[in-house]
């Protein structure tokens, strides 16, 4: 079945260091989504990408989508305090990726 | 309020003992999905329910039963727990299965 592949399992930033994580699929995805759980709580949506090369924007964050749409990253600019989490892509039919758990030193 | 809600959000059963994890969306959400979160795993889905009276197997429905007789209500039933089911559970529901997905606050299940 389709696999979604996620890498770092962890990443420890100095605040103000940027940030990446990267989510690769053994197949052809139909969209991806990021999601972002802060610890103790629940994962929240960030943002879907659909179009082959999709590159999105939310402020700090850049998410991009693969030319042939089986890779996707998520990219923090100077990292704050604030970003600490896991951030899960979900790709369709909806599998999660194992995560990467973002821990920010101030 | 648009939300998810789940109950109860923490447990301590003891194996054998059957018990249920209740799911309510009020967003009139047509996909609903179970998931467990386990640390190294992420988030696998259990059952999902792509409507009243629809539900299929997700990756790991060993042990878990569901049901999905009001659009609403998404309940996840434990016949006969085991140790191995104690996790992190989250209920999610989209209006549909390419949607984003609303998640409820988690039940923290424990099996003796």
């Amino acid at each position: 079945g389709q696999q979604v592949m996620q890498i770092p399992q962890y990443q420890h930033v100095q605040e103000g260091e940027d940030f990446t994580t990267y989510c690769n699929s053994s197949t052809t995805l139909s969209n991806i989504q990021w999601y972002k759980q802060r610890p103790g709580g629940h994962p929240v949506f960030l943002i879907q990408l659909v179009k082959s090369g999709e590159v999105k924007k939310q402020k700090r964050l850049t998410f991009q989508f693969g030319e042939a749409k089986k890779n996707s990253s998520l990219h923090i600019t100077a990292t704050q305090t604030t970003d600490v989490g896991t951030y899960f892509c979900a790709g369709r039919p909806l599998r999660f990726g194992a995560g990467t758990r973002l821990t920010v030193k101030p | 309020e648009a939300q998810v809600t789940q109950n109860p959000r923490y447990l301590i059963t003891v194996t054998g003992k059957k018990l249920t994890v209740t799911c309510s969306q009020n967003m009139n959400h047509e996909y609903m999905s179970w998931y467990r979160q386990d640390p190294g795993l992420g988030l696998r889905q259990i059952y999902y329910s792509m409507n009243v009276e629809v539900t299929d197997k997700g990756d790991v429905p060993e042990g878990y039963k569901v049901s999905r007789k009001e659009k609403r209500n998404f309940p996840l039933i434990l016949e006969s727990p085991s140790p191995n089911q104690t996790s992190l559970y989250f209920c999610a529901s989209s209006f549909r299965s390419y949607n984003e997905q609303f998640f409820g606050p988690g039940t923290r299940l424990t099996v003796l």
